[in-house]
């Protein structure tokens, strides 16, 4: 099983709705969340960080369930420019290594 | 500033070949981090810098060496290229350590090794 698990999508939608994804890790001892924002044949940019306590940054929400652990990202009012691949990164202290999703393309459409 | 910027963009290889990776940082950051990317893999580790003249590995070292003798250069090594090592290279660094902090990604080196 792989340590961070990401549906890879394509997920298409269009402008203005409202999407969600997934990640799953499988290390209990993980502690530390990210989401990154990668656009085609570019490289990956921080987009937020997950906290505990979930956090919200305009039109993005991200969200930990450690009982079941996953996190998760949501997106509303999307726009055109949201279309990117989105990349999980999760933190264990132990291994004190990132690991990176492969990531879950959204495409969004007119 | 320029941010991480990486050398070259692009390159075409023969096994066997060898050939350096440049990677630049003008942040003054503490660590720098080489990552490959492969279809349906993800980024993986491999080799990183906790400061000048340290290196360590990390998840994938096999085949690559490194070095770090400035504090904003971050070379990596490939001396005898293999197909295995096709992929993209990104270059990163962060301004403390490689758990907690956002790590700030160069363009990518796209190489192919036939």
């Amino acid at each position: 099983r792989k340590e961070v698990e990401q549906d890879p999508g394509p997920f298409n939608v269009p402008e203005g709705a409202t999407v969600a994804f997934n990640c799953t890790y499988s290390n209990s001892a993980s502690q530390s969340f990210f989401w990154y924002r990668q656009d085609c044949r570019k490289e990956p940019k921080l987009l937020m960080s997950v906290y505990s306590s979930g956090n919200e940054d305009g039109r993005f929400t991200a969200q930990l369930n450690r009982a079941s652990q996953y996190i998760s990202l949501l997106i509303r009012d999307s726009k055109l420019s949201d279309s990117a691949t989105y990349l999980c990164v999760v933190v264990s202290y132990n291994t004190d290594k990132l690991i990176f999703g492969t990531g879950t393309r959204l495409q969004v459409f007119p | 500033n320029a941010g991480v910027t990486q050398t070259p963009k692009f390159r075409v290889l023969k096994t066997g070949q060898s050939m350096t990776l440049l990677c630049a940082q003008d942040m003054n950051h503490e660590y720098m981090y080489w990552y490959r990317q492969d279809p349906g893999m993800g980024l993986r580790l491999i080799h990183y810098s906790v400061g000048e003249g340290t290196t360590a590995k990390g998840e994938v070292p096999d085949g690559y060496n490194v070095s770090r003798l400035k504090k904003q250069n971050f070379l990596l090594g490939l001396e005898s290229a293999a197909p295995s090592q096709t992929s993209v290279y990104f270059c990163a660094s962060s301004d403390r350590g490689l758990a907690a902090y956002e790590q700030y990604f160069g363009p990518g080196t796209r190489l192919t090794v036939t």
